[in-house]
Order: structure tokens, then C-alpha cells, then sequence
């Protein structure tokens, strides 16, 4: 059974970082490409990042260009989304999903929350 | 990229038919993907491919794509297919509709 679970959401001031983590079992990770999505509050899906299996191709939205850094550890089955200069309106869940077919499966979801 | 346009809503009474629509692109091949989100929970796939249903999806979900406006179809909705649906298509920079708030009842 595919199971994704994220963590590393919190509180951070406006300008602060923050790392996510996405660990995933029940597949073999290392085949497969791995997305982040995000929903605010109230708001629709969307897609922020997207790593290769290999993690030699990665893919960023415009609106966290620069900012948002994604990146894996096949040997910890394990994606990461690093945040800096966060905003406020980077405040959301942040889920992390399998991209054997598009968003094929989803993790439970952490929340960022940025405010001062 | 092609902005995607879904209805903020869409209301039908149990066992009726109900008929989410996802439109703003022209392009063929562009391939209809629907995710479920209940309440407070993350999305599923309720179906892939314009058409197919992922195993554990019941049968009365169903998909079609005319090349310009995809349709996810609920025959026979129940109480527990309330939930927003979202659509996506392939090749499009990764961005989803706004997504529909289907109620059932």
C-alpha cells in the first residue's frame, strides 16, 4: 500500500524557512517522480514542484522560483521542499504527492502557516 | 498554460446524476485527470486517462473528454460523494481548475 507522510510544517515569521519532508513507503520510490502541491485556505490546488526519480530534473512554479528548493533522498524514500522567504501567502497545506500517473496518490497534508 | 474553468458548484438530490465539467482549453490529447477532496482530507483520484477508474473507485464514477471540456459524471450520487472534485489536465504547467463543490442531498 502507497503511503506518503509529510511533516516539518509549523509557524514561521514572514522571511523565514522552513524545510518539508515527505516520507514515502509502499513502492519503489527511487522509479518514481514526486510532486509538492499546496492548498490555502479555502482556495484550489496548486502545484509548486517536481522532482525526477532520479532527482536529476526538477521543476518549479514561477511563484516560488527562487525561492522554493525541491530535492530527494532515494535511500531515505524521502522528498524534501525547502522554503525560504517565506510569505504570507505561502500559507497552506502543503501535500506531497506520487506522480506514477499525475498525483496518483497523497499524503495527509502539513500546514505552514506564515505570520508575524 | 491553459486556465481551467469548473463550476464553484454544483447541487443534486441522492440518486440523481451529477455532471462536473472542466473547460478552457483547445488543444486534443490533452488527457482529463478528476481528484476527490472530502472535507478535511487530501485529494484522490477518482479518475485518470479522460476515462478510467483507479481500483476502489466505484463504478458510478465515470469521465469523458470532447478535446475542449472534460465532464466527470456521478450516476447515482450518494451522501459520501459530497466533496470538492478538481480537475487537471496533462501538459499544462501543472495547473488544476478551481475546483467543485458538489452537494449532495
Amino acid at each position: 500500500e502507497v503511503q506518503l507522510v509529510e511533516s516539518g510544517g509549523g509557524l514561521v515569521q514572514p522571511g523565514g524557512s522552513l524545510r518539508l519532508f515527505c516520507e514515502a513507503s509502499g513502492f519503489t520510490f527511487s522509479s518514481f517522480s514526486m510532486s509538492w502541491v499546496r492548498q490555502a485556505p479555502g482556495k484550489g490546488l496548486e502545484w509548486v514542484s517536481a522532482i525526477s526519480g532520479s532527482g536529476g530534473s526538477t521543476f518549479i512554479a514561477d511563484s516560488v522560483k527562487g525561492r522554493f528548493t525541491i530535492s530527494r533522498d532515494n535511500s531515505k524514500n524521502t522528498v524534501y521542499l525547502q522554503m525560504n522567504s517565506l510569505r504570507a501567502e505561502d500559507a497552506a497545506v502543503y501535500y506531497c504527492a506520487k506522480m506514477e500517473i499525475p498525483f496518483d496518490h497523497w499524503g495527509q497534508g502539513t500546514l505552514v502557516t506564515v505570520s508575524s | 498554460s491553459f486556465e481551467l474553468t469548473q463550476p464553484p458548484s454544483v447541487s443534486v438530490s441522492p440518486g440523481q446524476t451529477a455532471r462536473i465539467t472542466c473547460s478552457g482549453y483547445a488543444m486534443p490529447k490533452k488527457y482529463a485527470y478528476w481528484y476527490q477532496q472530502k472535507s478535511g482530507q487530501a485529494p484522490v483520484m477518482v479518475i485518470y486517462e479522460d476515462s478510467k477508474r483507479p481500483s476502489g473507485i466505484p463504478e458510478r464514477f465515470s469521465g469523458s473528454n470532447s478535446g475542449t471540456m472534460a465532464t466527470l459524471t456521478i450516476r447515482g450520487a450518494q451522501v459520501e460523494d459530497e466533496a470538492d472534485y478538481h480537475c487537471y489536465l496533462t501538459d499544462n504547467n501543472g495547473v488544476f481548475g478551481g475546483g467543485t463543490k458538489l452537494t449532495v442531498l
